[in-house]
This record gives C-alpha cells, sequence and structure tokens, in this order.
C-alpha cells in the first residue's frame, strides 16, 4: 500500500529553527508537496520538489531524496503565526496526491 | 474568480437528509478535485475532473456520492441519505493544467459538514 509517514506533533520557541520529516511509500513519484494548514482553514502551497536536494524560499526550506523515500521542510527564525499542521503529499504514478496525516507545530515564546 | 470558493462554509444536516456542496474554482483553472479531511488527518481523494470530464471517481466512498462538473468550471458534490460518518471537510482545489503537469494546487476554505 502507499503510505507518508510524519511526527503528529511538533514544539518548538519561537525564533528557532525547527525540521519536520516526511518519509513516504508509494507506488511511483512525480513530486513532493509541503502544504501550511491553519486551524479552520484551507491548506496553503509552501513548496514543491521533484529532483533531490534543497529547494529555499525565504524562512522555508525543502529538501528531498527520491532514493531514501524522504523530504523535509526547515522553518527558520519561527514566528507564532508559524503555529499549523504542516501536510506532506505526494503524487504518485498515477498523478494522485497521497497525503500524509500533517505535522502539528506548536510555537511557544 | 480570486481563489477556490465553495458553499455553505458550514453545514448541519438530519442522518438521512441529501446534501449539496458547491465549488467555485479559480477562473480558467482545468482540473479539479474533492478531497475530505476528517479531524487531524490529512485529506483524502474523492474525485478528479478535468473540465467536465471526471477522469477519477476512485476515491468516492458509496454510491450515495456524487460529482458533477458539467460545463467545466463550477462543481457540486452531492451526498444523499447523509450518515453520521459522513461528517468531515470537504476540500474543493483546482489546478491551471492537467493532473500531470507540476501546477501548485489551491485549496478552497471547504464545507464542513456535521451530520447529526
Amino acid at each position: 500500500g502507499q503510505n507518508i509517514d510524519q511526527p503528529t506533533e511538533m514544539t518548538a520557541t519561537e525564533g528557532a529553527i525547527v525540521q519536520i520529516n516526511c518519509t513516504y511509500q508509494t507506488s511511483g513519484f512525480n513530486g513532493l508537496f509541503w502544504y501550511q494548514q491553519h486551524a479552520g482553514e484551507a491548506p496553503t502551497f509552501l513548496s514543491y520538489n521533484v529532483l533531490d536536494g534543497l529547494e529555499e524560499k525565504g524562512r522555508f526550506s525543502s529538501f528531498l531524496s527520491r532514493s531514501k523515500g524522504y523530504s523535509y521542510l526547515l522553518l527558520k527564525e519561527l514566528q507564532m503565526k508559524d503555529s499549523a499542521s504542516y501536510l506532506c503529499a505526494v503524487r504518485d504514478s498515477n498523478y494522485q496526491l497521497i497525503w500524509g496525516a500533517g505535522t502539528k507545530l506548536i510555537i511557544k515564546p | 474568480g480570486a481563489g477556490v470558493s465553495q458553499s455553505p462554509r458550514y453545514k448541519v444536516a438530519k442522518r438521512g437528509q441529501d446534501v449539496a456542496l458547491r465549488c467555485d474554482p479559480i477562473s480558467g483553472h482545468v482540473s479539479l478535485f474533492w478531497y475530505q479531511q476528517a479531524l487531524g488527518q490529512g485529506p483524502e481523494f474523492l474525485t478528479y475532473f478535468q473540465n467536465e470530464a471526471q477522469l477519477d471517481k476512485s476515491g468516492l466512498p458509496s454510491d450515495r456520492f456524487f460529482a458533477e462538473r458539467p460545463e467545466g468550471s463550477v462543481s457540486t458534490l452531492k451526498i444523499q441519505r447523509t450518515q453520521q460518518e459522513d461528517s468531515a471537510v470537504y476540500l474543493c482545489a483546482s489546478s491551471l493544467a492537467t493532473q500531470d503537469s507540476g501546477n501548485t494546487i489551491y485549496f478552497g476554505e471547504g464545507s464542513w459538514l456535521t451530520v447529526v
């Protein structure tokens, strides 16, 4: 079966750095997405990786290793507004998005 | 429109009642997706439209669920004879091109359905 694994919850301190890991086992691979979702709101796009390596976008970076079935989302200079769920999703060989359950990130002052 | 718009935002239905959830995708977007999201879980795929054609409905949980997009823009997800297990957020998403492109998928705010 297809599976996306992420930690259920993480806690970090304002101003610090946090890394949210995602491992996947899917039938084929056509890209990996990270989305942010605040409670009661729609998921919003953060990043897309299809090749190995690091993609940097401001305070957020995303890394992919296809051979290891692994990605991480790195958030720097954490702000209170970064408290949200972070969803990892992989596009499989049928171009269908397979979603993880999300990682709830709690930022403390 | 500026973003994906869904209505109603909140719906309370009595068990056995039929409901219809509407999605207005971003203007010009070819692909439209419906997802179901339970509390604390990631979205679960329901169905996919490319323009007016429903190319994948493998995620619809039962024949009580029906979706249409007759003119290739607005879509409606209909749930007949609602059951308590249908209680969830129903997310609609759209993207500019076909699903085998690398285009970003944009989500609406969701329709929160509670079946009592």
